[in-house]
Formats: structure tokens, sequence, C-alpha cells
């Protein structure tokens, strides 16, 4: 059974840093491509980066590059967001999800979500 | 940047034909897909590549994409179909979605 697990969220200060764990299992990690997906509670969905299968592409969104990083260890089959320089703004549940290999683009499978709130 | 464009809400009898659409610049141009998230869950891929079913996904879920507008289907709605729904694409080597549309089953 695939599974995504995120962990790491929590209350930060603005201007502090985060780092995201999404723990992968059920199915061949290095495999796939990867993306960060966050939602504000009541609003949309929003996409936040994607890496792929190695590690060595990555893409962000314009509302969060330059301070926010995705990697992965396909030793440990996780995924990872290190977030700095966080701003209210981004506050918001953060899903991992899985990027689909019949259709890439779309996402298959994601995580329960990890709740991040910037707040002094 | 890329946008897609959804109505906000939908309203529909049980029973009824719903139709969700998403509207983009040449949106018929890239595979659009759909998501469906009911309050408190986590999102759930319905439709991708336009038209496929997840397996799982009941047979009254259908899509569609053409020209500048996709469009979910959702065919003798249930109650159990009353959620948000999004839709997405892949724009460049980013991802898109629209802003979701509340489906009511009322």
């Amino acid at each position: 059974e695939v599974q995504l697990v995120e962990s790491g969220g929590g209350l930060v200060q603005p201007g502090g840093s985060l780092r995201l764990s999404c723990a992968a299992s059920g199915f061949t990690f290095s495999s796939y491509w990867m993306h960060w997906v966050r939602q504000v509670p009541g609003k949309g969905l929003v996409w936040v980066s994607r890496i792929n299968s190695d590690g060595s592409s990555t893409s962000y969104a314009d509302s969060v590059k330059g301070r926010f990083t995705i990697s992965r260890d396909n030793a440990k089959n996780t995924l990872y967001l290190q977030m700095n320089s966080l701003r209210a703004e981004d506050t918001a549940v953060y899903y991992c999800a899985r990027e689909s290999q019949l259709s890439p683009g779309s996402f298959d499978y994601w995580g329960q979500g990890t709740l991040v709130t910037v707040s002094s | 940047s890329y946008d897609l464009t959804q109505p906000p809400s939908v309203s529909v009898s049980p029973g009824q034909t719903a139709t969700i659409t998403c509207s983009g610049d040449k949106l018929g141009d890239k595979y659009a897909c759909w998501y469906q998230q009911k309050p408190g869950q986590s999102p759930v891929l319905v439709i991708y590549q336009d038209n496929k079913r997840p397996s799982g996904i009941p047979e009254r879920f259908s899509g569609s994409n053409s020209g500048n507008t996709a469009t979910l289907t959702i065919s003798g709605t249930q109650a159990m179909d009353e959620a948000d729904y999004y839709c997405q694409a892949r724009d460049s080597s980013t991802v898109v979605f629209g802003g979701g549309t509340k489906l009511t089953v009322l």
C-alpha cells in the first residue's frame, strides 16, 4: 500500500525556518517525481515545488523561489522541504504528493498534510 | 504565469448531472486532471489525462478537454459526491491548479 506521511509542521515566527519531511513507503520511491502542494485552510490548492526522481532537477513556484528548497534522500525514502525566511502568507497545510507515471503532471497519491503556522 | 479558472460553486440535485468547467489559455493543448477533496481529507485524483479514471473511481465521473476549457462531468450525482473539485494542468516545468469549485448536492 502506498503511503506518504508528512511531518515537521508547527508554529514558527516570521523570518524563521522549518524543515518538512515526507516518508514514503509501499512503492519504489527512487523511481518517482515528487511534489509539495500547500493549502491555506478553507482555500484552494497551490503547487509549491517538485523534484525529479534522482534529485538532479527541481522547480519552484515564484512565491517560494529563493526561500524554499526541495530535496530527497532515496536511500531513506524521504522527501524534504526546507523553508527559510518564512512569512505569514506561508501559513498552510503542506502536502507531499507523488507524480503519476501513467500520467506525468498529475498526482496519484497524497499525504495527509502537515500544518505550518507562521506567526509571532 | 498560467491561470486556470473555475466557477466557485455548482449546485445539482441528486441523480442529475453536474458539470464543472475549468478555463485556461489553450488548455486543450495540455493534459488536464481533476481532484476531489472532501472536508478534512487530502485530495483524490478522479480524472487524469483529460478523460481517464483511476482505478476505484466510479464510472459516473468523466472528463473532456478541448479548446480553452476542460470539463468534469458527474452523471447521476450522489450525495457522497458533495466536495470541492480542483482542475490541474502542467505548464512547462510548473504545475497549476484552478481555484476550486464547491459542488453542493441538494
